[in-house]
């Protein structure tokens, strides 16, 4: 199985802050990589697939890298929006498999 | 429009069964392989099962396997997940997604899949 390990677990910014969140799977899985953004209460919400695309709808703040086995989310400046934890996701293979989450807090 | 409505949660006692739906529209579900993903309060997520586009292929996570069967009938284009020896671990809200395959991936709304506290 492939196994995503996601970096921070969890992060305290500011508004207008720059939020880096990194992912790593334990094998090469191209592009076949998704992050997603959950919010109390809410489903998830897709933002970015095929490692770089943003969804639909997702403002142009939120920014998606990376191949192989390193993969970034970075929102460029945070808005009081965007306080949620975040997921990547491998669909390289089965089984699908979830970074642990990152929870985006307000300092 | 994609639209993916589950259905068929429930209340259960440990040990039941219950099999939850997913009816499908907006998009060719024959084209698409699916999955199963969910998360128990206050926890992350898990993806639970996966099928193939023609459902000659099924996947399961070590957690459910043995106990959970996935299947999809491709004419009235829905999802389903049977679950047999539940626990209280299974509790959770179950999402259907449509897996991307070049695509945007795609999820339903969610149910509460099993609630056997």
């Amino acid at each position: 199985d492939i196994q995503m390990t996601q970096s921070p677990s969890s992060v305290s910014l500011s508004v207008g802050d720059r939020l880096t969140i990194t992912c790593r799977a334990s094998q090469a899985i191209n592009n076949w990589l998704a992050w997603y953004q959950q919010k109390p209460g809410k489903g998830p919400k897709l933002l970015i697939y095929a490692a770089t695309l943003l969804d639909s709808g997702v403002p142009s703040r939120f920014r998606g890298s990376g191949y192989g086995t390193e993969f970034t989310l970075t929102i460029s400046s945070l808005q009081p929006e965007d306080f949620a934890t975040y997921y990547c996701q491998q669909s390289h293979s089965f089984p699908r498999t979830f970074g642990q989450g990152t929870k985006v807090e307000i300092k | 429009e994609v639209q993916l409505l589950e259905s068929g949660g429930g209340l259960v006692q440990p040990g039941g069964s219950l099999t939850l739906s997913c009816e499908a529209s907006g998009f060719i579900f024959s084209s698409f392989a699916m999955s199963w993903v969910r998360q128990a309060p206050g926890k992350g997520l898990e993806w639970v099962s996966g099928i193939s586009a023609t459902g000659a292929a099924t996947y399961y996570a070590d957690s459910v396997k043995g106990r959970f069967t996935i299947a999809r009938d491709n004419s009235r284009t829905t999802l389903s997940l049977q679950m047999s020896s539940l626990r209280v671990e299974d509790t959770a809200v179950y999402y259907c997604v449509r897996e991307g395959d070049g695509h945007s991936p795609q999820w339903g709304q969610g149910t509460l899949g099993s609630d056997s506290s």
